[in-house]
C-alpha cells in the first residue's frame, strides 16, 4: 500500500484529454517535495516524462503536462493516441519514511 | 547515449545472497548519484537503495534495510547491489537509475536500465 495514491486505470478515445491524479499527504507532496512522472510501455524500463512537478526532458511531446497543488498531483494527456497506452507512476519523496515514494501506478487504456 | 546495463540477476534460495552490477556509459559517472528501483512481477516500483556520486552517503527503503548494501566504483564506472538474507518478497526486476543534476530538491531519474531479474524460490 502506497503512501501516494493513484487510481488503478484511466481510459479514453483518440484524441480525448485524460487526467491521471496522485494523491499524497502533509509528509510527501504536500511537504513541497516535488512530483515526477514517468511512463512505462509494456515490457520495457519506466521513461521519465514530467520532473519537477511540470518540467517536461527534452523530447517528451506537450501533450504530456504536469501539476501539482496542495497534497495532490496530476498528469494531463491530451490528444490521446494508441502508443500512449501504458502505465504511469508518480513519484516524490516522503520525510516521515525518510524514501522515495512511487504511486500504485495507473494503466492508460486508449479505447 | 547513456547506456546502464545490468547484470547478475538468477535463482536464489530464500537466505542467499546475490551482487547485482550495474555498468555505465556514456556519462562522467562519478558526477552523478546512482539508485537502485525494483518491481515484482506485474506490480508497481518500489525503490530500493541510493548513493551520492562520491560513496558516502547511502540510503534505504525499510524493507532492505541491514540485508542490502548499495556501493559505487568510480574507477570502473559500476554501481553494485550486495543483497542477502533474500526472501520471496524480493523477487523483482532490478533497474539501476541515474539521476540528472537539475532535481535538487527531490531526487528524481532521467535514466533507467533494462532490469535484471531476481527470482528468490525453493
Amino acid at each position: 500500500q502506497s503512501v501516494v495514491t493513484q487510481p488503478p486505470s484511466v481510459s479514453g478515445a483518440p484524441g480525448q484529454t485524460v487526467t491521471i491524479s496522485c494523491t499524497g499527504t502533509n509528509s510527501n507532496i504536500g511537504a513541497g517535495y516535488d512530483v515526477q512522472w514517468y511512463q512505462q510501455l509494456p515490457g520495457t524500463a519506466p521513461k521519465p516524462l514530467i520532473y519537477g512537478n511540470n518540467n517536461r526532458p527534452s523530447g517528451v511531446p506537450d501533450r504530456f503536462s504536469g501539476s501539482k497543488s496542495g497534497t495532490s498531483a496530476s498528469l494531463a494527456i491530451t490528444g490521446l493516441q494508441a502508443e500512449d497506452e501504458a502505465d504511469y507512476y508518480c513519484q516524490s519523496y516522503d520525510n516521515s519514511l525518510s524514501a522515495v515514494v512511487f504511486g500504485g501506478g495507473t494503466k492508460l487504456t486508449v479505447l | 547515449e547513456v547506456q546502464l546495463v545490468e547484470s547478475g540477476g538468477g535463482l536464489v534460495q530464500p537466505g542467499g545472497s546475490l551482487r547485482l552490477s550495474c555498468a555505465a556509459s556514456g556519462f562522467i559517472f562519478s558526477t552523478y548519484a546512482m539508485t537502485w528501483v525494483r518491481q515484482a512481477p506485474g506490480k508497481g516500483l518500489e525503490w530500493v537503495a541510493a548513493i551520492s556520486n562520491v560513496p558516502g552517503s547511502m540510503y534505504y527503503a525499510d524493507s532492505v534495510k541491514g540485508r542490502f548494501t548499495i556501493s559505487r566504483d568510480n574507477s570502473m564506472n559500476t554501481l553494485y547491489l550486495q543483497m542477502s538474507s533474500l526472501r520471496a518478497e524480493d523477487t523483482a526486476l532490478y533497474y539501476c537509475v541515474k539521476h540528472p543534476l537539475y532535481c535538487t530538491t527531490t531526487p528524481c531519474y532521467d535514466w533507467w536500465g533494462q532490469g535484471t531479474l531476481v527470482t528468490v524460490s525453493s
